[in-house]
């Protein structure tokens, strides 16, 4: 089985561009989550999405939005890059039927350079 | 939001050493995760604990969550274990410690 996939694997943009970042769950899972990992220190929460509804938002500015589509999959936008959001962006999938994040499972990841 | 330390932050074994790595968090938690990040950045999944103990071959976990803290044990440690381990409780999201850095030497 397929487990959570995500693309592209490396990009390098510049200052004030935007990325679009996707994800594909695992067969099943009907939530997704986005998590940024910046060098050195553990992975933050950006997002939450179930049933292509947000369920949790971290504390990042409005330039990072996200979405669900109808077959679960998911899309993290980050609109005029700044250097700081030089980071490794990392996917998660679970079920989403429990009360809390549930059991997740992380995809590879997508690791942003902004030059 | 809910505080997780890790300790401690690095951990230098020689193979076939035991281990001991240590999660404490500062509030009451639906659940529980380890997990250990390649070289390449996966983070894999080693245990979902929310409570008692839970063993996968060498690795085992103790979850405390009275006492808001997880252990993980690595026993006759190889050098396939080294990389970055965290933990990670879930209140409604994941909130990650900063990792144990681990390094086995042949």
């Amino acid at each position: 089985d397929a487990g959570v996939t995500q693309s592209p694997t490396h990009l390098i943009k510049t200052r004030g561009q935007h990325v679009t970042l996707r994800c594909s769950p695992i067969s099943g899972h009907k939530s997704v989550s986005w998590y940024q990992q910046v060098l050195g220190q553990g992975p933050q929460f950006i997002f939450q999405y179930y049933e292509k509804e947000e369920r949790g938002r971290g504390n990042f500015p409005d330039r990072f939005s996200a979405r669900q589509f109808p077959n679960y999959s998911s899309e993290l936008n980050v609109n005029a890059l700044l250097l700081g959001d030089s980071a490794l962006y990392l996917c998660a999938s679970s079920l989403g039927t429990s009360g809390g994040a549930g059991e997740l499972f992380f995809g590879e990841g997508s690791r942003l350079t902004v030059l | 939001g809910i505080q997780v330390e890790q300790s401690p932050p690095d951990l230098i074994l020689q193979e076939g050493a035991n281990s001991t790595l240590r999660c404490n968090f500062s509030d009451s938690v639906n659940n529980l995760q380890w997990f250990h990040q390649n070289p390449w950045g996966q983070l894999i999944n080693l245990f979902y604990i929310p409570s008692g103990t839970k063993q996968n071959g060498r690795l085992s976990a103790t979850t405390v969550a009275t006492e808001r803290y997880s252990l993980l044990y690595i026993s006759s440690s190889q050098t396939t274990d080294s990389g970055v381990y965290f933990c990670a409780v879930d209140d409604y999201k994941l909130s990650f410690g900063a990792g144990t850095t681990v390094t086995v030497r042949a």
